[in-house]
């Protein structure tokens, strides 16, 4: 299995402010992943995260608004930038490892 | 857009009763893994059970199974004997492991557990 913490947990934030949200996992992985949640809906991929290298960004999602860093193999972060009340959703770090994705608690992020 | 669907937006079951929740799929590839996942009210996602498409034999996890049928694209989980603590949002999802290697989730079912 994979350990995935995550910072902060939850958030209350106001219109056109930026949130950073942090991922750490127990050992090296390649790949991270940052998902969204939306209420009631399903998890959407936001990007792929590999040390080294920019990000991929999946359609719909741009790095202006959600800049990535990986700096290292057991690490990444994800800003939410300028945000918007369409921005209040659930934000997941996820590994791929052993043929398995786990999935880290989420940040439930409200903007006001 | 290769995707995955789950039809059922809410299921309930009976106490140690046996439900069914449906999952089809959409791919070109051969080779791709098939997860079922659990989202308690915590948010947590927790992996529930895992299948890869090569293998024809279907996956078991003590009271969870899964009934997949690789050319009809479909991978339905089964629950038997439905405990309380079972109650919770499934995703059925997909991992693709060519070159866009990404989990592709469905909309997800609502199970509630009657006592």
């Amino acid at each position: 299995s994979a350990v995935i913490s995550q910072k902060p947990s939850r958030d209350i934030c106001q219109r056109g402010t930026s949130l950073t949200i942090q991922c750490q996992v127990d050992s090296q992985v390649t790949m991270m992943f940052w998902y969204r949640q939306q209420p009631g809906q399903s998890l959407t991929l936001i990007a792929t995260a590999n040390q080294g290298s920019e990000a991929t960004y999946e359609s719909g999602f741009v790095i202006d608004k959600f800049p990535i860093s990986r700096p290292n193999l057991t690490f990444s972060t994800l800003t939410v930038s300028n945000m918007s009340p369409e921005d209040s959703s659930i934000y997941l770090c996820s590994v791929w490892r052993n043929y398995e994705q786990y999935f880290g608690p989420g940040t439930r992020l409200t903007v006001t | 857009a290769q995707t995955v669907t789950q039809s059922q937006p809410e299921m309930s079951v009976q106490e140690a009763e046996t439900v069914t929740l449906s999952c089809t799929y959409d791919t070109s590839e051969s080779d791709y893994y098939l997860f079922w996942y659990k989202q308690p009210p915590s948010r947590q996602m927790i992996l529930v059970i895992r299948q890869e498409a090569y293998k024809q034999q279907n996956a078991t996890e003590n009271r969870f199974s899964v009934n997949f049928q690789k050319a009809a694209k479909s991978f339905s989980l089964k629950i038997s004997d439905s405990q309380l603590g079972d109650a919770a949002m499934y995703f059925c999802a997909r991992f693709s492991s060519g070159s866009a290697r990404q989990l592709t989730f469905g909309s997800g079912t609502q199970l509630t557990v009657l006592p």
